[in-house]
């Protein structure tokens, strides 16, 4: 199946600094990415969708100017967590659309554990 | 809005036993239903869909049946192994966008 890599798999920072998130499809083009959070033993929550060369469309709820997503190029998405504080805290997960023809499926990413001090 | 209920784990089971996680959902119109797996350390991957109802999705010996009528989408298994112990979603996608909503998972625990 198609490959979804994440980097970094885990970071720790602090208070106040900003974190960035890479999302790579590795043997696909994909036109539209997906950014997920995740909390202990819950579900995971769509936060925006990301389409290639134009703006990502936000969840309710979720602030754009605090998560800045950017979708350069059709196998990277970046996720940008701007002023991290203790409460952003979570691992965050990406998917890749692959729509080839006959097929529509989403794959996805290991995650990335964000800690902020 | 669109939702998706599963039921809470952790579920414990010996190899070879057989394997019922619940899944009922909320949702508009006819929504696409399916089951993720997440083995310990990596991304979700598929592991079934059914896209209208009646339809069952099957794979590695897993299967689940959309019922309409219950609003269901459960998941079972004749005999699970070890290797089955991993976290499962249920989730649900409407519309052409490809937004998928979760379940809030069920992690299997299968001994040997």
């Amino acid at each position: 199946g198609a490959v979804v890599s994440q980097h970094p798999s885990w970071v720790i920072c602090k208070s106040g600094t900003s974190v960035k998130i890479e999302c790579r499809s590795l043997d696909f083009q994909a036109t539209t990415m997906f950014w997920y959070r995740q909390f202990p033993k819950q579900s995971l929550m769509l936060m925006a969708t990301s389409n290639e060369g134009s703006k990502a469309t936000y969840e309710q709820g979720v602030e754009k100017d605090k998560f800045l997503i950017n979708h350069a190029s059709l196998t990277l998405s970046t996720l940008t967590v701007t002023s991290a504080h203790p409460e952003d805290s979570s691992f965050y997960i990406c998917s890749a659309r692959d729509r080839l023809a006959g097929r529509d499926e989403q794959f996805f990413g290991p995650g990335t554990r964000l800690t902020v001090l | 809005g669109d939702s998706v209920t599963q039921m809470e784990g952790p579920v414990t089971l010996s190899e070879e036993a057989f394997l019922t996680i619940n899944c009922t959902y909320t949702a508009t119109g006819y929504p696409s239903l399916f089951w993720y797996v997440q083995y310990p350390g990596e991304g979700l991957q598929l592991l079934l869909k059914a896209t209208k109802a009646d339809d069952k999705g099957s794979n590695k010996g897993f299967e689940a049946t959309y019922r309409k009528e219950t609003t269901s989408f459960h998941l079972e298994k004749g005999s699970v192994q070890v290797s089955d112990s991993a976290v499962y979603f249920c989730a649900l996608s409407k519309g052409k966008g490809g937004k998928l909503i979760f379940g809030q998972g069920t992690e299997l625990s299968v001994k040997p």
